[in-house]
């Protein structure tokens, strides 16, 4: 079955400093591998998915992921946080071996200190 | 740029009542998905629904729960007789045929049973 484990509940990292939200992921086969992003009381929006190819991807407000299959991992980064980071982050993973269905990680809470 | 809708974005019952939590897919979209979020816990699937039938469900979608489809655009998850318990936001998804695999998410409805 899948599993998402987002070893970290809380991180608090400096406004300017470098962040890194670690993902490690059990599948059985390809997976589809995404973070979202969750403010207080509102929904989920994706900074960034993997599906295949380039296994460093881009996403939405300056963060990158890179898939690790070695490690089964998918971290995320963003070189440089910003006060509006603040937030709640989910690592999922899912894929056409279990309809698509997405099974989510617990979350990291990022704390950002000015 | 097509969303997923949801209404109410809020629902405050008494416990016992049912509660019917709308969602309007993206237009073209065939694969429909409800997920639930408990306060403070991650996001969990409940259920998924193709072809007019559910393909998949969790433990957590018993008896007291039902999706339905009932004219085309909407989908729908009813809780027929709410717990203390069921108080959560509730996440609706679809995804299109062409299968990326990604999962378009709704703003969700947060409900809370008293």
């Amino acid at each position: 079955a899948q599993s998402v484990t987002q070893p970290d509940i809380h991180i608090t990292v400096s406004e300017g400093a470098s962040l890194e939200l670690r993902c490690n992921y059990s599948y059985g086969a390809t997976p589809y591998l995404f973070w979202y992003v969750q403010s207080p009381g509102q929904g989920l929006q994706l900074l960034l998915k993997y599906f295949s190819g380039d296994t460093l991807v881009q996403g939405i407000k300056g963060f990158e992921a890179e898939f690790k299959r070695s490690q089964s991992s998918f971290n995320l980064r963003k070189p440089s946080v910003h006060w509006s980071d603040a937030a709640e982050y989910f690592c999922a993973v899912g894929g056409l071996e279990y309809g698509n269905k997405l099974v989510f990680g617990a979350g990291t809470i990022l704390r950002v200190k000015s | 740029e097509p969303e997923v809708t949801q209404t109410p974005s809020h629902q405050v019952t008494q416990m016992g009542q049912e509660v019917i939590l709308r969602c309007v897919p993206i237009s073209n979209h065939l694969y429909f998905y409800w997920y639930r979020q408990i306060l403070g816990q991650k996001v969990e699937f409940l259920v998924s629904f193709y072809n007019n039938e559910i393909s998949e469900k969790s433990e957590i979608f018993d008896d007291q729960f039902s999706v339905e489809r009932p004219d085309g655009s909407n989908f729908t998850l009813k809780i027929r007789s709410t717990k203390l318990e069921d108080s959560a936001m509730y996440f609706c998804a679809s995804r299109g045929v062409r299968n990326t695999g990604e999962l378009f998410f709704g703003e969700g409805s947060r409900l809370t049973v008293l």
